[in-house]
């Protein structure tokens, strides 16, 4: 079992849908979460974190977050061609200290 | 957060040569990363590069391949030695401060291509 798993993808919305990323973790300890953007031949940039169970918004990403499901998702509310990107999940384990595992990304596309 | 400039921001090099990639912050970082990213994959850490001692790496990873120094908390250099077209990869420099809870943040890359 991957550490951190996305689907790949590619997820495809249309301009102005909500569209929804999800990521299930395996270590039940991790404190940490975290959702970067990475655009094609850019590195990855922080979009969100979340420490605590529940929901976290900042404009129109919502992070959610739910421990005992090991679950993490990001939704992109009024979807726009512009976030059309690689969404990578990433967790800090309990035990890793500063390192950071991250996902393979999920592909979105958001259709104009 | 913190600027993080890396250098080159690319190169082709020829197999069997060698090439330091430098990654430097514009403030003092407890911790510095290396990752690699091959084309449509996600990022896989290298090593982490510690102040005043030696790298920590990852296994598959090793000092002789990606020998990185730390001289300082602003900067640290990673070394592709002995390339071959299966090192053409981006190599990603990341840091985080002190506080474990905080997010790490990225240089902008240097995209290898090997020959």
């Amino acid at each position: 079992q991957k550490e951190v798993e996305q689907n790949s993808g590619p997820l495809s919305v249309p301009e102005g849908a909500i569209a929804s990323l999800n990521c299930t973790y395996s270590d039940r300890g991790s404190q940490s979460f975290f959702w970067y953007r990475q655009y094609s031949g850019k590195s990855p940039e922080l979009i969100m974190f979340i420490y605590s169970n529940g929901d976290k918004e900042d404009g129109r990403f919502t992070a959610q977050l739910n421990k005992a499901s090991q679950y993490v998702s990001l939704l992109i509310r009024d979807s726009q061609p512009s976030d059309s990107a690689t969404y990578l999940c990433a967790v800090r384990p309990q035990a890793g200290g500063f390192k950071t595992i991250f996902g393979a990304g999920t592909r979105l596309f958001v259709k104009a | 957060s913190a600027v993080i400039s890396q250098k080159p921001s690319r190169d082709i090099c020829q197999r069997g040569t060698s090439l330091t990639i430098q990654c430097q912050v514009d403030s003092q970082v407890t911790m510095m990363f290396w990752y690699r990213q091959q084309p449509g994959q996600s990022l896989t850490l290298i090593a982490t590069a510690n102040q005043g001692s030696e790298a920590t790496y990852e296994s598959g990873f090793v000092i002789d391949k990606f020998p990185i120094s730390r001289p300082n908390l602003t900067f640290s250099t990673l070394t592709v030695s002995n390339m071959s077209p299966e090192d053409s990869s981006i190599y990603l420099c990341s840091v985080a401060p002190t506080d474990s809870n905080q997010p790490q943040h990225f240089g902008d890359g240097t995209r290898l291509s090997i020959l």
